[in-house]
């Protein structure tokens, strides 16, 4: 069955470490996107991309960076500037015109 | 730029009994409509969307919503609501073209079906 996946599902973090969370679709979708979940905020889109090679920063980039060489790949890596990261981390895709699809998430804590 | 307000951050209601979600949108151009469930520790799953043509559209498990353009509303219903219907529902919205695309999303509506 074609999906996301999203690995791994709790990641733990300690001060000043940079962690990555994986995004793999087998959906042939040439958007991906990445949000953060805080409760009580909705979804908040940290970035995207529309083709491989390209990626555009959403409304919360700070502290955060990614990377599309393959269509199938979208991985987040939330790094030691972002002082914040304790979230559900979401990934979705998706066909143009098209809604968006999404992973069962990765939630991240801090040591 | 586009806005959703969802009005409501939690809902309780008995099984059973009708339910309305309320959401609100903001845009100065029109926009497609969708509303998400996401039950715990999981993704958000489509319920159902609005891109035009009828404005009542009907979804999965049930639910229905109705676009009102005079209103700038997309209320979310169900006539009968069941303990599984527990979950967070999401009201958002995006423009239908453009280079971004994007979802924008509302804060969301914590629904509680209670026995």
């Amino acid at each position: 069955d074609g999906g996301i996946t999203q690995s791994p599902k709790y990641l733990f973090r300690k001060e000043g470490q940079n962690v990555t969370l994986s995004c793999e679709q087998n959906l042939n979708h040439d958007a991906m996107y990445w949000y953060r979940q805080d409760p009580g905020q909705g979804l908040r889109l940290i970035y995207y991309s529309q083709i491989v090679n390209d990626f555009q920063k959403g409304d919360i980039a700070e502290g955060y960076s990614v990377s599309r060489e393959k269509k199938e790949s979208f991985p987040l890596t939330v790094t030691s500037a972002q002082k914040n990261p304790t979230a559900f981390y979401l990934c979705a895709s998706a066909l143009t015109d098209q809604p968006q699809h999404f992973g069962d998430g990765t939630r991240l804590s801090i040591l | 730029a586009q806005s959703v307000t969802q009005l409501d951050s939690q809902v309780p209601v008995f099984e059973e009994a009708p339910v309305e979600l309320r959401c609100n949108y903001s845009s100065s151009v029109s926009v497609y409509l969708f509303w998400y469930v996401q039950y715990p520790n999981q993704g958000l799953q489509l319920l159902l969307k609005y891109l035009s043509g009828s404005t009542l559209v009907k979804g999965i498990n049930g639910f229905e919503a109705e676009f009102n353009k005079s209103q700038t509303s997309f209320h979310l219903r169900k006539p009968s609501v069941h303990i599984s219907d527990t979950a967070e529902y999401f009201c958002a919205v995006r423009p239908p073209s453009g280079s971004a695309r994007q979802l924008t999303f509302g804060s969301g509506t914590q629904l509680t079906v209670l026995p």
